[in-house]
């Protein structure tokens, strides 16, 4: 059983483009959450999805930033016209429903030059 | 938002030291978890911590729930560098709500 998948795990972008980090969830994991890394902190809450559903993006930009987890396929994190301080490393976690065991994948490293 | 103050940020200690490091809140959380993160990796569960007063342990690996359920500490026996990494402590109420990390504590091991 693979455990959470994210990818691509390095992904350079120039100022003003789109950025998509796609996590797949541990098998029979129905919950998905994104956190954001910067250097030298601690990870952010961003957003907490259920299949078709956003539970939580109480951590989420306003702006530019968009998340879904479809029906089928893996959960999408979408930035939109990336600027150098999106640069970070993004984290997705799932778990199964209803419980804090989160999993959490290696990342994806975003660098925006 | 809930915040949590782990301390210290780093440390630097000798193969074979004992490690202690903890981690406050400003408000209540029914349950604690510890996180450890290698480098390019994503966090991996250390422990977890249902319970006021419940301790714990996981090899060389003790955590402590605070009492006041504000609070806990982990403890990591004569250290090795393996131990490398960032060890992060996250609070946790519902089913509903986001794990909360703190900033890290980064620990160095000197062979």
């Amino acid at each position: 059983n693979a455990g959470v998948m994210q990818n691509p795990r390095h992904l350079v972008r120039r100022r003003g483009q789109e950025a998509r980090l796609r996590c797949s969830p541990m098998k029979g994991h129905s919950h998905v959450y994104w956190y954001r890394q910067l250097p030298e902190e601690g990870l952010k809450f961003m957003v907490y999805l259920q299949k078709e559903n956003i539970i939580d993006e109480s951590g989420m930009p306003k702006e530019r930033f968009s998340a879904e987890f479809p029906k089928e396929g893996p959960s999408i994190l979408r930035i939109q016209q990336v600027v150098r301080g999106d640069s970070a490393a993004y984290f997705c976690a799932s778990s199964p429903t209803g419980t804090m065991s989160y999993t959490f994948g290696s990342g994806t490293r975003l660098t925006v030059v | 938002g809930q915040q949590l103050n782990q301390s210290p940020q780093s440390m630097f200690i000798q193969e074979g030291e004992d490690v202690s490091m903890n981690c406050t809140s400003s408000s209540i959380f029914n349950t604690w978890l510890w996180y450890k993160q290698d480098p390019g990796e994503g966090p991996v569960l250390l422990i977890a911590l249902y319970k006021a007063g419940e301790l714990t342990s996981n090899g060389r690996l003790t955590a402590q729930f605070g009492i006041t359920r504000k609070d806990s500490f982990l403890n990591i026996s004569a250290s090795i560098p393996s131990d490398v990494g960032i060890y992060f402590c996250a609070g946790f109420n519902s089913g509903n709500t986001p794990l909360v990390f703190g900033k890290g504590t980064r620990l160095s091991v000197i062979a």
